[in-house]
C-alpha cells in the first residue's frame, strides 16, 4: 500500500514569513494529493489539491507542487498570518483501493 | 459543518465494554470513511464503505467493526474496549475517491 512522510513535524514562523511543508509517497500509481488543514479542536478540511497532470496550482496565498519523477509533493504559504496556525496533513491517493493515506502532520505556529 | 455527524462527542468506558459510535451525513454520498487520530501519528484508515453492500477493512482494523445501515449512516463499534484504542475518531464522506472528504465533528474516546 501507499506509504506518505511528511515534514517537518513541527514548523514555527514569524508573521509574514513563508512556509513550506514537504511530503513524499511510495504508489508510484497515485494521482490525486489533497492538503487538509486541522485547526485546534476541530475537523480537518481540505484547503487545496493537485492531481497528477498539472505540476503546481495556487490558491491567494497557498500553493501545491507536484514532482512525480521524484514522488514528492510539497504546500507553500506565503505571507503567513496568526491564523493560519493549525497542524496540516498531506494525503495521497493510495491507487488500488480509493481511499487516502495521509501523513502524519506538521504543526505550524505563526507568531506575530 | 452539519453536514456529517457524530455521536457521541465525547465518551468514557471501561475495558472490555462494548461500545458504538454513529455517524450520519446529509450530502447524500456513497463513500464514507472511518479514521483514528492519534498525536504524531496523523489520520490512520479504519475501515471504509463504497455502498451499503461494500465494506471494507483499512491498515488498522483490528478490534474494530463497522455496520452500514443505510446509505447515510455508517456506525463503528468496539466490541471490547482496550486502553489502547483511547483516541479521537473521526467519520468521513465523500463523492469519488478523489474529491474532498467531509470530516464529522469527531469522538473522543477514553477507555480506562
Amino acid at each position: 500500500g501507499e506509504n506518505v512522510e511528511q515534514h517537518p513535524s513541527t514548523l514555527s514562523v514569524q508573521e509574514g514569513d513563508s512556509a513550506v511543508i514537504k511530503c513524499t509517497y511510495s504508489d508510484s500509481a497515485s494521482n490525486y494529493f489533497p492538503w487538509y488543514k486541522q485547526e485546534l479542536g476541530k475537523r480537518p478540511q481540505l484547503i487545496i489539491d493537485i492531481r497528477s497532470n498539472v505540476g503546481e496550482k495556487k490558491d491567494q496565498r497557498i500553493a501545491v507542487t507536484l514532482n512525480k519523477t521524484a514522488k514528492h509533493f510539497s504546500l507553500h504559504i506565503t505571507e503567513t498570518q496568526p491564523e493560519d496556525s493549525a497542524v496540516y496533513f498531506c494525503a495521497a491517493e493510495n491507487s488500488g483501493y480509493s481511499t487516502l493515506t495521509f501523513g502524519k502532520g506538521t504543526m505550524l505556529l505563526v507568531s506575530p | 459543518d452539519a453536514d456529517v455527524t457524530q455521536t457521541p462527542r465525547n465518551r468514557i468506558t471501561k475495558t472490555g465494554k462494548r461500545i458504538m459510535l454513529e455517524c450520519s451525513q446529509t450530502k447524500g454520498h456513497d463513500r464514507m470513511y472511518w479514521y483514528r487520530q492519534d498525536p504524531g501519528l496523523g489520520l490512520r484508515l479504519i475501515y471504509y464503505s463504497f455502498d451499503v453492500k461494500d465494506i471494507n477493512k483499512g491498515e488498522i482494523s483490528d478490534g474494530y467493526s463497522v455496520s452500514r445501515q443505510a446509505q447515510a449512516k455508517f456506525s463503528l463499534s468496539l466490541e471490547s474496549a482496550i486502553p489502547n484504542q483511547t483516541a479521537l475518531y473521526f467519520c468521513a464522506t465523500s463523492d469519488s475517491p478523489r474529491e474532498e472528504q467531509y470530516f464529522g465533528p469527531g469522538t473522543r474516546l477514553t477507555v480506562t
